[in-house]
């Protein structure tokens, strides 16, 4: 039973417009949630998170939204570059010290 | 710094076969992770560690072992590789509630 939720497995998007991954949870004991951009051969690398006190996040072109009541974070990327094409992945915990859940991640592809 | 470093890169290993996957990082963190990532799915945590000499399960920790001796190493070892160990396994590391992965080791068992 997926506690973490990425229901798109692909998006594309060309350069210069907006990204928008979404993500959606069940366990309402989640109180941290991240995004994680990996390369193929590579470790994933933190992007951006976001407590769950607070409603958005913003760093550079990237900005996390949490809406708490419908259990759904989004990551919007503005604008989008090529180099931005990997896989996003959600992930979400809760007591600290407890391990992330991840979601099964979104392929993004940013065409030029 | 180096950050969170993983050894080997890639192995094939025979069925039935031993071997120690290497986590190392130079952050001083006390919490320490290893996960697996098999195609399509996202990653699943095995075994974590909140400190030296303290080790506990994950969600997946059956066919692995591992240890935590000194702050900065936490191997994974598993005893008697099957087909589906077949993985991508990830070391992290955490500071505050932010991870921080190695490259990965990529394993196939035959």
């Amino acid at each position: 039973d997926q506690q973490v939720k990425q229901n798109s497995p692909s998006l594309s998007v060309q350069e210069g417009r907006i990204s928008i991954l979404n993500c959606d949870y069940t366990n309402s004991m989640f109180d941290y949630f991240l995004w994680y951009k990996k390369y193929p051969a590579e470790g994933p690398t933190f992007l951006i998170s976001i407590s769950s006190i607070k409603d958005k996040n913003e760093d550079g072109r990237f900005t996390v939204f949490l809406n708490k009541s419908a259990k759904h974070l989004s990551l919007h990327i503005v604008p989008s570059q090529p180099g931005d094409s990997a896989v996003y992945f959600c992930a979400a915990s809760g007591q600290a010290g407890t391990a992330l859940i991840f979601g099964k991640g979104t392929t993004l592809s940013v065409s030029s | 710094n180096a950050g969170v470093t993983q050894t080997p890169k890639f192995r094939i290993l025979k069925i039935g076969q031993s071997m120690t996957l290497q986590c190392t990082q130079d952050m001083n963190h006390n919490y320490m992770y290893w996960y697996r990532q098999d195609p399509g799915m996202g990653l699943k945590l095995i075994y974590y560690s909140v400190g030296a000499g303290i080790t506990d399960k994950g969600e997946v920790p059956n066919g692995y072992n591992v240890s935590r001796s000194t702050t900065e190493d936490f191997p994974l070892r598993l005893e008697l590789a099957a087909p589906s160990q077949t993985s991508v396994y990830f070391c992290a590391s955490r500071a505050q509630e932010t991870q921080y992965f190695g490259p990965g080791t990529r394993l196939l068992v035959l």
